[in-house]
């Protein structure tokens, strides 16, 4: 089954800085690689997720890359603000299949 | 918008008592999970459904059972609490389509 590792699973930077959150995943067949942001007391929530047959996926400040060969996914924020400020996710699943993993989480802070 | 809900926010139980968790959702999704949280674990699955009736072992299987009588409901089942089940409970729900839908949550704590 699949297998997925994000790191790191504290990170802090200053407001305006970028932020970068790595996974890796096992499982060559997966293709569909979501990032969930879990804000404090609150659900996990999607904010982007990309598809095997893409590279590369924006939106506004979040982009997330894929390098299918190396088998790793990233996800970039840049212009932090303090409100990006919580837990993120990532996951990996191949279509329509019901075992979607997650990483353990990344918990970020953006200090003002 | 798609709408998943958890019976409690918050539950206080003794060891050895029968928990019942529910999730509803009201997007007419096959498919239903129960996972756990844990500070440092992330995510874990418990059980998922694919449809009415239908139940598949997730990763941590043990000490829990689920029901699915009704498509927009799941209920997760402690047969008999015990403190190493205190955690936090995530529902979540999908369609066809890859995204997840998250519940609230229920944290519960086993004294």
């Amino acid at each position: 089954g699949e297998n997925v590792e994000q790191h790191p699973s504290t990170l802090s930077v200053q407001e305006g800085d970028s932020a970068v959150i790595k996974c890796t995943y096992s499982d060559s067949a997966s293709n569909y690689f979501p990032w969930y942001k879990q804000e404090l007391g609150k659900r996990p929530q999607l904010i982007i997720d990309i598809r095997s047959n893409v590279g590369e996926k924006k939106d506004q400040r979040i982009a997330v890359t894929l390098n299918k060969t190396a088998k790793h996914f990233s996800l970039h924020i840049t212009e932090t603000q303090p409100e990006d400020s919580a837990v993120y996710f990532c996951a990996a699943n191949w279509y329509n299949n019901n075992d979607m993993r997650f990483g353990a989480g990344t918990r970020l802070t953006v200090k003002p | 918008d798609v709408k998943v809900t958890q019976s409690s926010r918050y539950l206080v139980k003794r060891t050895g008592e029968k928990v019942f968790l529910e999730c509803v959702q009201d997007m007419d999704h096959e498919n239903m999970f129960w996972y756990r949280q844990d500070p440092g674990l992330g995510l874990r699955l418990i059980y998922f459904s694919y449809d009415v009736k239908m139940k598949e072992k997730g990763d941590i299987p043990e000490g829990y059972s689920v029901s699915r009588e009704k498509k927009e409901r799941f209920s997760l089942i402690l047969e008999s609490a015990s403190t190493n089940q205190t955690s936090m409970y995530l529902c979540a729900s999908r369609g066809i389509q890859e995204t997840q839908y998250f519940g609230p949550g229920t944290r519960l704590l086993v004294l």
